[in-house]
């Protein structure tokens, strides 16, 4: 069972429209969630972290249910350089040893088209 | 600039010899990680420093790789005897850990090795 599952796509999206993502994790004790962003053959860049409140910066908005573990993204009003790849990440934070650090998903794929 | 950097950027290497990759953290982070990323994949978790100890190793860190951050600074990441399967982006990040603050992490742009 994969710690972190998103759709890899790709997400074929009008330039204009809205999209969402879906992530999924297994691991109850994770504490924080983020969602990164990268170009292709470029590092992973911070896009927002992810509260239970939800949170929105500009046109991205997203989502964390904590009982069904379970993360979104929306993007709306979506532009042509926002094509990239998407990646879910979850944090667990260790506690007397074991996993620590970040748990990427492998990503989804997202082609904004003109 | 003070992001976290990374050199050589890129990497051919004929298979059997030894690569070393340099991480150099943004410059108060306590914590180093380096993780591994190849085509279509997310990056994997290898291993990651709290000031100089090495707090945990991923199984996927065989014999042949190796880690240090002797000063709690900088970082290098060694390979011996490559394999094909190692061409990978080698990918190094680094964050501030508190007790209080979750941390962000901020990745380098990463080493490309290609073993032939």
């Amino acid at each position: 069972r994969k710690e972190v599952e998103q759709d890899p796509g790709p997400f074929n999206v009008p330039e204009g429209a809205t999209v969402a993502f879906n992530c999924t994790y297994s691991n109850s004790a994770s504490q924080s969630f983020f969602w990164y962003r990268q170009d292709c053959r470029k590092e992973p860049k911070l896009l927002m972290s992810v509260y239970s409140s939800g949170n929105e910066d500009g046109r991205f908005t997203a989502q964390l249910n904590r009982a069904s573990q379970y993360i979104s993204l929306l993007i709306r009003d979506s532009k042509l350089s926002d094509s990239a790849t998407y990646l879910c990440v979850v944090h667990t934070r260790a506690s007397g040893g074991g996993a620590d650090g970040l748990t990427f998903g492998k990503g989804t794929h997202l082609i904004i088209q003109p | 600039d003070t992001g976290v950097s990374q050199n050589p950027r890129h990497k051919i290497t004929k298979r059997g010899q030894n690569v070393t990759f340099r991480c150099d953290p943004i410059s108060e982070h306590n914590r180093l990680y380096w993780y591994r990323q190849t085509l279509g994949q997310g990056p994997e978790f290898l291993t990651y420093f709290q000031n100089e100890a090495q707090l945990e190793k991923s199984r996927l860190l065989s014999d042949r790789f190796s880690a240090e951050r002797p000063k709690g600074s900088f970082s290098t990441l060694e390979i011996q005897r490559t394999e094909q399967g190692d061409s990978a982006m080698y990918l190094c990040a680094s964050s501030l850990e508190t007790s209080t603050a979750g941390n962000t992490i901020y990745f380098g742009e990463g080493s490309w090795l290609t073993v032939v």
